[in-house]
């Protein structure tokens, strides 16, 4: 069975950073691309960053380049998405999901972890 | 970017009516290769992450129930949900996959009367 669970997240002040975590098992982890998206409260789903299947290409979302970093490792099944300058718009349920191979649908998604930026 | 805008962004129904979710997008969502055009949808029920639906406009995916239907080409797409059940209580949201930055829109939430 395919499972996607997210850790890390937490209450933070605006400014600190976070690192979020996916860990995946029931699937050849390293075969497939995976994202990062976000959910605020009572808002909709924005697309945050991928990483390929060997990390060498990774892309962003223009809101969070250059204050958030995806990163994986195969050996681990893990990707994780290191998030710093935080801010309180930043405050969102953040989930990882699989990527349908190359084709930019996600078949699974994990159940999300919370991060709220506040002082 | 590809902006999605969706319609209604609530709708309430009775069990066994029909329900009809709209999507435009910003541009064409014509996928180059396979003549059929990159839009997802996906159902969010309460408390939970996505589930996906529909893939390229009316691929539906495994296990989906056939009574939910994508249709659509182009810059205007529908999910049509056909004699809505209690479980369908949900948001819905359809998802651009033609390119990055990947776009969704603003969510449909449907409540059962």
């Amino acid at each position: 069975e395919v499972q996607l669970v997210e850790s890390g997240g937490g209450l933070v002040q605006p400014g600190s950073s976070l690192k979020v975590s996916c860990v995946a098992s029931g699937f050849t982890f390293s075969s497939y691309v995976m994202h990062w998206f976000r959910q605020a409260p009572e808002n909709g789903i924005e697309w945050l960053a991928y990483i390929n299947t060997d990390s060498s290409s990774t892309h962003y979302a223009e809101t969070v380049k250059g204050r958030f970093t995806i990163s994986r490792d195969n050996a681990k099944n893990t990707v994780d998405m290191q998030l710093s300058s935080l801010r309180s718009e930043d405050t969102a349920m953040y989930f990882c999901a699989r990527e349908r191979t190359w084709e930019r649908h996600f078949d699974y998604w994990g159940q999300g972890v919370m991060v709220t930026v506040s002082s | 970017d590809i902006v999605m805008t969706q319609s209604p962004s609530s709708l309430a129904v009775s069990a066994g009516e029909t329900v009809t979710i709209n999507c435009k997008s910003s541009q064409s969502l014509l996928c180059s290769g396979n003549q059929k055009n990159c839009l997802a949808w996906y159902q969010q029920k309460p408390g939970q992450s996505p589930k996906l639906l529909i893939y390229l406009a009316s691929t539906r995916e495994s296990g989906v129930p056939d009574r939910f239907i994508g249709s659509g080409s182009g810059t205007d797409f529908t999910l049509t949900i056909s004699s809505v059940q209690a479980e369908d209580l949900a948001d819905y949201y359809c998802q651009q996959h033609y390119s990055y930055p990947l776009t969704f829109g603003s969510g449909t939430n449907l409540e059962i009367k």
